[in-house]
């Protein structure tokens, strides 16, 4: 059972709307990230956070706007999305940044953007 | 820069067959490999990690993989397949102080009966 949940597992959005995608982890952890997993393309880094600051841009668009008020939620807000932004994009967390430890995922956020 | 190649994109098995799932790293420091499993319409699982412990890593619903330096490979195997392991399989590689964890295309698994 995961400790990452994810809200709304299922979005339909057009270009002019905003919406937000949201995270929580029950674990306890201090690390959070977004990625994006689009088909036939690896896992994306878009976002990190330790300790509720931002530690990684990975050259995501100004399209995407994360927030983590506190180390157990995090939130991305979205606006003025293109379709080739329709994709999985999944919430994990990890208890620190060192290397051995795990990274948890949530069961992701399937966006489709019309 | 570390980077992890999967070779095939898709492997078919009949049940009871063994599982051979391939991945290949690459990285200048000693890595931290990891795989991952993703089930249809979830999140990533984690299968198993080599933490530079034990060479021979078990992980759980029976998969196991292998570190090998010589071969910089981290191969993932199951002796005997079973319908409920097709899933898409993530071969994984973090090295130093950082929060990068890269992830090859993945393997999607099929298994006949």
């Amino acid at each position: 059972e995961t400790g990452v949940t994810q809200t709304p597992r299922h979005l339909v959005m057009g270009m002019t709307n905003k919406k937000s995608l949201k995270c929580e982890q029950h674990l306890g952890h201090n690390a959070m990230y977004w990625y994006k997993q689009s088909a036939k393309k690896p896992l994306e880094l878009m976002f990190v956070y330790n300790f509720k600051e931002q530690t990684e841009n990975n050259s995501v668009p100004s399209r995407f706007s994360p927030e983590c008020p506190n180390s157990s939620h995090l939130f991305l807000h979205l606006h003025t999305l293109q379709p080739e932004d329709s994709a999985l994009y999944l919430c994990a967390s990890r208890r620190d940044r060192g290397t051995q430890e795990t990274q948890y995922f949530g069961p992701g956020t399937r966006l489709l953007v019309l | 820069a570390q980077s992890v190649t999967q070779l095939g994109s898709h492997v078919s098995v009949s049940e009871g067959a063994l599982v051979l799932l391939r991945c290949n790293y690459s990285s200048s420091v000693p890595p931290y490999l990891f795989w991952y499993v993703q089930y249809p319409n979830q999140g990533l699982q984690l299968l198993l990690k080599y933490t530079s412990a034990a060479t021979l890593v078990k992980g759980i619903n029976g998969f196991e993989a292998e570190f090998k330096k010589s071969e910089t490979s981290f191969h993932l195997t199951k002796p005997s397949a079973h319908m409920s392991d097709a899933a898409e399989y993530f071969c994984a590689v973090i090295t130093g102080n950082t929060d990068k964890l890269i992830f090859g295309t993945g393997t999607r698994l099929q298994v006949f009966p």
